[in-house]
């Protein structure tokens, strides 16, 4: 079982619906990441946060905006996506700092119609 | 900017055998290299992790080495089982960079 807990595991959305990516860790860990993985290719850093403080945006367009609420906690707010967007969302956390292991929850398989 | 390659794309053996599994990257000035597999539909699980200054790693049947002034890692998978098979993905630690992963299919 994995210790980070992304919800829901399926998503199918509309071009115009807004919706929301959960990731959850009760680990004490104090970076947590958002990463985008298309079929077949390697994960793509999206977003970090460090100690609930945005310290990465990796030129995400804006119809993706995260928020970290608290420490434990890691949303992805979704709107207007394109099909393009269409991919496995991972949500990863570490203990701060870049030299600390990093841990993967499953991911959001996303699907935008 | 961090390229990441790894070589080969994909790889079958027969059960039993070892392996060597190779990651290369094009910026030495890294943290740590960290080496994960993923099974098909599913989330990264973290293998091995070599911070900067150390040179192997070592877990179970999973060794992986480190050489920065090559800018290369490898992964060795000892006794390799039908259930090693998944993708490995090696990912460079200073802007987080994966490569493309192998993906190997060991034959019972």
């Amino acid at each position: 079982d994995t210790e980070v807990t992304q919800t829901p595991k399926h998503l199918v959305m509309g071009m115009t619906n807004k919706k929301s990516l959960k990731c959850e860790q009760h680990m004490g860990h104090r970076a947590m990441y958002w990463y985008k993985q298309k079929a077949k290719k390697p994960p793509e850093l999206m977003f970090v946060y460090s100690y609930e403080k945005l310290s990465i945006n990796e030129s995400v367009p804006s119809r993706f905006s995260p928020e970290c609420p608290n420490s434990s906690l890691l949303n992805l707010h979704l709107h207007a996506l394109q099909p393009e967007d269409s991919a496995l969302y991972l949500c990863a956390s570490s203990q701060a700092g870049g030299n600390q292991p990093q841990h993967f929850g499953d991911g959001t398989r996303l699907s935008i119609l | 900017k961090q390229e990441v390659t790894q070589i080969p794309a994909a790889l079958s053996v027969p059960e039993g055998e070892n392996l060597v599994l190779n990651c290369s990257f094009t910026d030495s000035a890294i943290y740590n290299l960290q080496w994960f597999r993923q099974d098909p539909g599913k989330g990264l699980t973290s293998l091995l992790l070599i911070q900067s200054s150390q040179r192997e790693q070592t877990s179970g049947r999973l060794n992986a080495s480190l050489d920065k002034s090559s800018g290369r890692s490898t992964l060795y998978i000892a006794a390799s089982q039908p259930g090693d098979s998944a993708t490995y993905l090696c990912a460079a630690r200073n802007d987080m960079r994966f490569g493309a992963g192998t993906r190997l299919t060991v034959k019972p």
